[in-house]
């Protein structure tokens, strides 16, 4: 059974920096592209990063870019969202997904529970 | 704003058939990029209803169909059921910049 478990996630003032991180099981890792997508309270979803299974592709949405940056550890099954000059309208919760094939353009077949991320002073 | 747009809203008695549309322009849907949709009850994680365009995964009933033309893709759901009422997006592929994922804004389907 897929499983991605995201953690990470809590309260941080402006202009901090925070990483989450998703813990995947149930399939090869490194088979198999990784996305972030987030939603803010009340919205809809929004694309944040993905990156390929040898993290040879990464794209990062305008919001985002420069500002966060998307890895991964195959040896450890992990994908990670390291977030910097966090801004309020960073307060969403921030979903893992898992693309259904290697390449980054392709559905996202699997999805996990999220991890809340609230910007605040 | 979403560069897909989708209806905010769709509603539909129980039984009936309705349509959820998603647009978008020459450099996603127009460039060739697969058209996918998702299924979002209420506090739930969105859900993978139609991928490539026309096809379902494994679970997903036959009364969930996706079509895509040109710039346009379309979501179709026939029979609606009381449980089909949920957010649905579709999300695309954009090549104007660099390669971006792109979501439409989602519509709140009701069934009356």
């Amino acid at each position: 059974e897929v499983q991605l478990v995201e953690s990470g996630g809590g309260l941080v003032q402006p202009g901090r920096s925070l990483r989450l991180s998703c813990a995947a099981s149930g399939f090869t890792f490194d088979d198999y592209a990784m996305h972030w997508v987030r939603q803010a309270p009340g919205k809809g979803l929004e694309w944040v990063s993905g990156i390929s299974w040898n993290s040879g592709r990464i794209g990062y949405a305008d919001s985002v870019r420069g500002r966060f940056t998307i890895s991964r550890d195959n040896a450890k099954n992990s994908l990670y969202l390291q977030m910097s000059s966090l801004r309020p309208e960073d307060t969403a919760l921030y979903y893992c997904a898992k693309a259904s094939e290697e390449t980054v353009t392709t559905s996202l077949d699997f999805w996990g529970q999220g991890t809340l991320v609230t910007v605040s002073s | 704003q979403s560069v897909l747009t989708q209806p905010p809203s769709v509603s539909g008695a129980p039984g009936q058939r309705i349509t959820i549309s998603c647009t978008g322009s020459s450099s996603n849907i127009g460039a060739g990029y697969d058209v996918h949709w998702y299924q979002q009850l209420p506090g739930t994680a969105p859900k993978l209803l139609i991928f490539g365009n026309t096809n379902r995964p494994s679970g997903v009933p036959d009364r969930f169909s996706g079509s895509k033309s040109g710039t346009s893709a379309s979501l179709a759901i026939t029979g609606l059921q009381a449980e089909d009422e949920a957010d649905y997006y579709c999300q695309s592929y954009d090549s104007s910049l660099s390669v971006e994922g792109i979501f439409g804004g989602g519509t709140k389907l009701t069934v009356l």
